[in-house]
């Protein structure tokens, strides 16, 4: 079945620095590369995501992009803010199954 | 209006009993979950639904049994509840697979 693989588990940046977490999947077949985002105490909610017939996709200060050769994906945040603190996770997946999640990196901006 | 609602929000309750976690999702989803973060915050699929059809059951003990009386509702009964059945259960529902899930506030169960 699917693994993927998530670094780092924790990040800190100052404010208006960038952001990069990165994936790694194992199963070729996945197509579907979504990131949410959890506060803390708070459901996960879904920031971005990319199909596997794009290779970049950027909304606002998100990006993300993916590498289907290395089966790896990435998330770009720029001009990070305090409220981008939070817990972010990378999940892949293909039709009928489910939604594979790494680990979650923990990001924390200070002002 | 809350799109995707659990009750109870926080469960407490004694090893050996049976307990049972309530979804309801108003967004006319076809699809629903139910996910378990553990202390370390890793989201694990449980179950997936599909117009009240069970499509995903991950290994997990047949002390979990979900039900879908209708595509708007999932619930999740837990028999003979241990200590390691505490973490956060999530409830998710997407228009169909591999579209965006919209997650639930999540219940809290603490097994002493």
């Amino acid at each position: 079945g699917e693994n993927v693989e998530q670094h780092p588990s924790t990040l800190s940046v100052q404010e208006g620095d960038s952001a990069v977490i990165k994936c790694t999947y194992s199963d070729s077949a996945s197509n579907y590369f979504p990131w949410y985002k959890q506060e803390l105490g708070k459901r996960p909610q879904l920031i971005i995501d990319i199909r596997s017939n794009v290779g970049e996709k950027k909304d606002q200060r998100i990006a993300v992009t993916l590498n289907k050769t290395a089966k790896h994906f990435s998330l770009h945040i720029t001009e990070t803010q305090p409220e981008d603190s939070a817990v972010y996770f990378c999940a892949a997946s293909k039709a009928g199954t489910a939604l594979i999640f790494g680990k979650g990196t923990t990001l924390s901006v200070s002002s | 209006d809350t799109a995707v609602s659990q009750t109870p929000k926080y469960l407490v309750t004694q090893m050996g009993n049976d307990k049972s976690i309530k979804c309801e999702q108003n967004l006319g989803h076809d699809t629903m979950y139910w996910y378990k973060q553990d202390s370390k915050k890793f989201l694990k699929i449980m179950f997936s639904y599909n117009n009240k059809e069970l499509i995903i059951n991950e290994t997990v003990p047949n002390r979990f049994s979900p039900k879908s009386p209708d595509k708007a509702h999932l619930n999740l009964h837990i028999n003979s509840l241990e200590l390691g059945d505490s973490a956060v259960y999530f409830c998710a529902s997407s228009h169909r697979q591999l579209d965006t899930q919209y997650f639930g506030p999540g219940t809290r169960l603490t097994v002493l």
